[in-house]
């Protein structure tokens, strides 16, 4: 069974930073591409960043680039984000999703872990 | 960037009746096109991938068709765990994945 666990969540001020993990199990990891996608609170749905299965390639959303890293371990299963200048607009629950290739759909999600950018 | 608008924002029926459900491309994203299914408190499950196809585990009574910039879901005949909102996703423009803003389909 395909698991995706984040954690790192918290309240954190305006221009600090924070780093999301997500353990994952169930598949092998190191076959996948993975993302970062977040939902601010009774909003809809955005994504905000991918890496390939090698951690070779990394993409980000125009409102995170500059900001934000995503890096893996794959001798850990383990996907990042680390969240630098932080602003009250990156408040959201972050999801961990698995994309179902290389480059594709996210066919499995976490529960997320949410963040609160606020003074 | 592809901009995805659904429509409508909300849709109330009851059960047993059919859903449709469309999302509009501001481009053509070819069958590039998913749909997702969001109860609340639950993160969102993949329900229709390429338009058309319906993933792992997903009930026949789903379904999605269209191609280009205009696209629907149908769910054939409503079950009560089957209200939730309703998000379509393109990957055409990859990287730049983008997300519709969203249908609730709330029991009428």
């Amino acid at each position: 069974e395909v698991q995706l666990v984040e954690s790192g969540g918290v309240v954190v001020q305006p221009g600090g930073s924070l780093r999301l993990s997500c353990a994952a199990s169930g598949f092998t990891f190191d076959d996948y591409t993975m993302h970062w996608v977040r939902q601010a609170p009774g909003k809809g749905l955005e994504w905000v960043s991918l890496i390939s299965w090698d951690g070779g390639s990394t993409y980000y959303a125009d409102s995170v680039k500059g900001r934000f890293t995503i890096s893996r371990d794959n001798s850990k299963n383990s996907l990042y984000l680390q969240m630098n200048s932080l602003r009250t607009e990156d408040t959201a629950l972050y999801y961990c999703a698995k994309d179902k290739g290389k480059g594709d759909y996210f066919d499995y999600w976490g529960q997320g872990t949410l963040v609160t950018v606020s003074s | 960037e592809i901009v995805l608008t659904q429509s409508p924002a909300t849709l109330s029926l009851s059960p047993g009746e059919r859903a449709t459900l469309s999302c509009r491309a501001s481009q053509s994203v070819s069958s590039y096109l998913a749909w997702y299914q969001q109860k609340p408190g639950q993160a969102p499950r993949l329900l229709i991938y390429d338009a058309s196809n319906r993933a792992t585990g997903i009930p026949a009574r789903f379904s999605g068709s269209g191609s280009g910039t205009d696209f629907t879901l149908t769910i054939s005949s409503l079950e009560p765990e089957d209200f939730a909102v309703y998000y379509c996703q393109q990957r055409s423009n990859w990287p730049l994945y983008t997300f519709g803003q969203g249908t609730k389909l709330e029991i009428k």
